[in-house]
């Protein structure tokens, strides 16, 4: 496809589930964020990476919160034993360069609600 | 340290009139300074972005933006506010690597 790619659109966990979201960035992309944005605030950094390689995991707000990309293509975002506080927008982006501030191109994202 | 602050949580304009959204930024290097808009159930889109080239940066669907490091602000302008323009504007600031920080958005509201 042209543009990022995420699935599931929503997803409703209850709380202590695992979930799991996915996301098919733009071929040839190198760069990979994964952002959590709350109701009615500005997108948080959760992670970056770097064709297979994470090289910034700061941002996630937990250790229940797990990211891959083994391949340097799609790459999943685990959040596991849900809680509350993390419903949210999960939204990825992808860009072309690594450290030269190319654009960001953002999927739709997915809107988890743990109840 | 970098930071971001939209000085303005809600803008609500008439039809045909001028934009304003303000923000100012916080960076320890030279910055990249980016404007993302989002509609409703629509993904974030680049609306411009300013990298020490002309101050004076020109965007999509009208909008410009100019970075004035006196003031350590970079504020989004349109001449003529149309309806579809209604949606979240985001400030965003990058020093290069891969942390990207938002502001916290403004939401405008164009009235007919």
């Amino acid at each position: 496809g042209a543009g990022v790619s995420q699935s599931p659109r929503y997803k409703v966990a209850k709380r202590g589930q695992d979930v799991a979201l996915r996301c098919d960035p733009i071929s040839g992309h190198v760069s990979l964020f994964w952002y959590q944005q709350a109701l009615g605030q500005g997108p948080e950094f959760l992670t970056y990476f770097q064709n297979e390689a994470q090289l910034d995991k700061s941002g996630l707000p937990s250790d229940r919160f797990f990211a891959e990309r083994p391949e340097g293509s799609v790459s999943t975002l685990k959040i596991q034993r849900t809680q509350q506080e993390d419903s949210a927008v999960y939204l990825c982006a992808s860009s072309f360069g690594g450290w030269d501030n190319s654009p960001l191109h953002f999927g739709n994202g997915t809107r988890l609600t743990v109840t | 340290a970098q930071s971001v602050t939209q000085l303005d949580s809600h803008v609500s304009v008439s039809e045909g009139t001028p934009v304003l959204l303000r923000c100012n930024y916080s960076s320890s290097y030279s910055p990249s300074l980016f404007w993302y808009v989002q509609h409703p159930n629509k993904g974030l889109q680049l609306l411009l972005k300013y990298t020490s080239a002309a101050t004076l940066v020109k965007g999509i669907n009208g909008f410009e933006a100019e970075f004035k490091k006196s003031e350590t602000s970079f504020h989004l302008t349109k001449p003529s506010a149309h309806m579809s323009d209604a949606a979240e504007y985001f400030c965003v600031v990058s020093t290069g690597g891969f942390k990207t920080i938002f502001g916290a958005g403004t939401r405008l509201f164009v009235k007919a």
